[in-house]
């Protein structure tokens, strides 16, 4: 079946340097991919979204990459800061969600920010 | 703009109970989804409404339902109260079409003892 997953559960990156947090999935034909940042007793929060026909999109401080290839999403966080630390989450708009908004979400990687 | 609301924020019920969940999505939304998030199944989608229509629907059982009123805003329902339906319940707003940004609230805190 169609998932979409991570490859690191935790992550723990030194205040100021720059956070890579991979995700895999598995539905060549998904349109659609954000990543989100959820924070302890809070609700996921929109980060950065990107479509099939890009490679590549930027934020504040944000990166997301898309490698159609070898099905591989990554979200880059530049100058990592405390603020940062949460769990982070892809998701996936599937093919057969019919133009709707129902997501696949991965398990989610937990960024660590050491002081 | 104000965000998505959720109500209530914490509730606590015994197996067998059903209970009620309710969401209020931004203005101007008009697409409310629904997902249930444990640490053992992460977050799983439950269903969307898009102007007072179930558009989606995940793989849940027939237990959980929803509805969406004229104003967008929606309920989700849970009967017969299981152990394993402790969860946090997410709705999501969003306005619509495909790969439109998606909006969480902060949730419902569900146990089921």
């Amino acid at each position: 079946g169609e998932s979409v997953g991570l490859h690191l559960p935790t992550l723990s990156v030194q205040e100021g340097d720059n956070s890579i947090i991979n995700c895999a999935y598995s539905n060549s034909a998904s349109d659609y991919f954000i990543w989100y940042k959820q924070e302890s007793g809070k609700g996921p929060q929109f980060i950065i979204d990107i479509r099939s026909n890009m490679d590549k999109r930027q934020g504040q401080r944000v990166t997301v990459l898309l490698n159609k290839t070898v099905k591989h999403l990554s979200l880059q966080i530049a100058a990592t800061q405390p603020g940062d630390s949460a769990v982070y989450f892809c998701a996936e708009n599937p093919l057969d969600s019919g133009n709707t908004g129902k997501l696949i979400f991965g398990q989610g990687t937990t960024l660590q920010v050491k002081p | 703009k104000a965000g998505v609301t959720q109500t209530p924020r914490y509730l606590i019920k015994t197996r067998g109970q059903q209970v009620t969940l309710s969401c209020s999505p931004i203005s101007g939304h008009r697409s409310v989804s629904w997902y249930q998030q444990t640490p053992g199944q992460g977050l799983q989608f439950l269903f969307e409404y898009f102007s007072e229509t179930q558009r989606n629907k995940g793989n849940f059982p027939g237990r959980f339902s929803g509805r969406q009123f004229s104003n967008s805003r929606s309920e989700m329902n849970v009967s017969t109260l299981e152990l394993g339906d402790s969860a946090l319940y997410l709705c999501a707003s969003a306005t619509a079409g495909l790969g439109y940004e998606q909006y969480f609230g902060p949730g419902t805190r569900l146990t089921v003892t």
